[in-house]
C-alpha cells in the first residue's frame, strides 16, 4: 500500500496561470509536509513545508493542508517556463522502525508553456 | 556553506565488486537518510538513522550496509553490487526527524 499518492501528470499550464498540485496520505496521524522540486538528474529541493491545517504562503507558492481529508496542495502562481520540473511530495510518518520516516510520492511531472 | 557532500557523483562498477558511497553533513545534524531513485518508483528509503550508533532499516534495506560512528558522516556500502542496484542514490539528513530533509547532489550508479 503507497504511503503518499501523487497523480504523476504530466501536467501542463501555459505560462502566467496558476499550477495546482495534489497529494495524499495514509497516516492519519503525520504531521510534518513538505514540497520538493526536482529538475531532472538533479537533486530534490524544498519548496515549502507545511505543519498546520490551513493555507500557507511563500512568494508565488501556497501549501495547503487538510488533515481531516489527509490532503496536502501546492499552487504556484503566476507560473513561469523556470518552473517546469518535477514536484515531490513528502510526509513524516511513524515508522515501523525506530523515529519517523520521509514518505515521498512518486511526484508531479509540470510543464509550463510559454 | 551549509551542504551535504555525496561522493562519487558517479560510479560505474561491475557485480560483486563492493564499493562505498559516501556522505557528510556540516549542519551537526541528527537524522540521517539513503534514497535510491527510480524512473516510475519515486524516491524510496533505504537505511536511516536517527543519532550515532542508531540505524534503521527503510523500505528497500536488501543488498546495502550503512553505519552512523559519527554524527557528520552515514556512509552506504554495497557489499556485492547486482545490476538491479543501478540507480540513482540520494543521502538526505535533517535536523530534527519533523525537519526538511537536505539532500546532498546525488550518486548515479551503475551496475554491469
Amino acid at each position: 500500500q503507497k504511503e503518499v499518492e501523487q497523480n504523476s501528470g504530466p501536467l501542463s499550464v501555459p505560462e502566467g496561470a496558476i499550477a495546482s498540485l495534489n497529494c495524499t496520505y495514509s497516516d492519519r496521524g503525520s504531521q510534518s509536509f513538505f514540497w520538493y522540486r526536482q529538475y531532472s538528474g538533479k537533486s530534490p529541493e524544498l519548496i515549502m513545508f507545511i505543519y498546520s491545517n490551513g493555507d500557507k504562503e511563500d512568494g508565488r507558492f501556497t501549501a495547503q493542508l487538510n488533515k481531516a481529508s489527509q490532503y496536502v496542495s501546492l499552487l504556484i502562481r503566476d507560473s513561469q517556463p523556470s518552473d517546469s520540473a518535477t514536484y515531490l511530495c513528502a510526509v513524516n510518518m511513524l515508522s515501523r522502525g525506530t523515529g519517523n520516516q520521509f514518505y515521498f510520492g512518486t511526484g508531479t511531472s509540470l510543464t509550463v508553456i510559454p | 556553506e551549509a551542504q551535504v557532500t555525496q561522493n562519487p557523483r558517479y560510479l560505474i562498477t561491475v557485480t560483486g565488486k563492493k564499493l562505498t558511497v559516501t556522505c557528510s553533513q556540516n549542519m551537526n545534524h541528527e537524522y540521517m537518510s539513503w534514497y535510491r531513485q527510480d524512473p516510475g518508483l519515486g524516491l524510496r528509503q533505504i537505511y536511516y538513522s536517527m543519532n550515532v550508533e542508531v540505524t534503521d532499516k527503510g523500505d528497500v534495506p536488501e543488498g546495502y550496509k550503512v553505519s552512523r560512528k559519527e554524527k557528520r558522516n552515514f556512509p552506504l556500502i554495497l557489499e556485492s553490487p547486482s545490476p538491479n542496484q543501478t540507480s540513482l542514490y540520494f543521502c538526505a539528513s535533517s535536523g530534527t526527524e519533523n525537519s526538511p530533509l537536505h539532500f546532498g547532489n546525488g550518486t548515479r550508479l551503475t551496475v554491469t
